[in-house]
């Protein structure tokens, strides 16, 4: 079963503005990941953020992660063009080598 | 840079036939991962390795799935007698000590 659940589904705004992401999560995890997908294209590695952490930055990303509400954000600031792709969040549960159990991402459109 | 390599990027076949996929993970990384995305959406764990043992095999569909990391050889993910609903992007996915996956660019299986 799917372990993320990410909201909004889709998103779409203008250019220069910021994006914000949620996604949440049933289990308890060592970690959780936002990746990026381009349409037709692999996934791309965004951000990693521990379970020990409440926020991590890089470049104009922002995720949080609120292990009491099982919930993560990941905020893009002034976004562009190039930002239009699909997000996901994914979980690992486990120790060493686990499984990734990915939410059903989000649609981010910017509009020029 | 590095890259996990996935072959064909393509590969078409009638309902029934054999289909074979291909992963090459980057070299060094010693767990490799198969996820299923069906329609742009959720992706599935299929099946991880250790090196070129079974990890965790969990999402395999037993009666038509096989997959092989042999040394010195591309990982494999083989499925029999293809059905419809086996149409999807097969991503494979590279890892060292199971924390940082490098995806690879996926491979599009369509059953007609």
């Amino acid at each position: 079963s799917q372990q993320g659940e990410e909201d909004p589904q889709a998103l779409s705004i203008q250019e220069g503005e910021n994006a914000t992401m949620n996604c949440s999560y049933k289990t308890s995890i060592n970690n959780l990941q936002w990746y990026r997908q381009n349409s037709g294209r692999g996934l791309v590695h965004l951000i990693l953020i521990r379970s020990n952490e409440r926020e991590k930055h890089s470049g104009r990303l922002r995720v949080t992660l609120d292990t009491s509400k099982k919930s993560s954000s990941l905020l893009i600031t002034a976004s562009r063009a190039a930002d239009t792709a699909s997000y996901f969040c994914a979980t690992d549960a486990g120790q060493g080598a686990q499984k990734l159990v990915f939410g059903q991402g989000t649609r981010l459109t910017i509009n020029p | 840079g590095e890259e996990v390599a996935q072959t064909p990027k393509h590969l078409v076949r009638g309902e029934g036939q054999k289909a074979k996929l291909y992963c090459a993970p980057i070299k060094g990384h010693s767990y490799v991962f198969w996820y299923q995305q069906v329609l742009k959406n959720e992706f599935k764990f299929l099946i991880s390795f250790q090196n070129e043992n079974v990890f965790d095999e969990t999402g395999m569909p037993k009666e038509r799935f096989s997959a092989k990391c042999l040394p010195n050889s591309p990982c494999s993910l083989e499925i029999q007698a293809t059905k419809l609903e086996d149409s999807a992007v097969y991503f494979c996915a590279s890892s060292q000590a199971g924390v940082g996956y490098t995806f690879g660019s996926g491979t599009r299986l369509t059953v007609v």
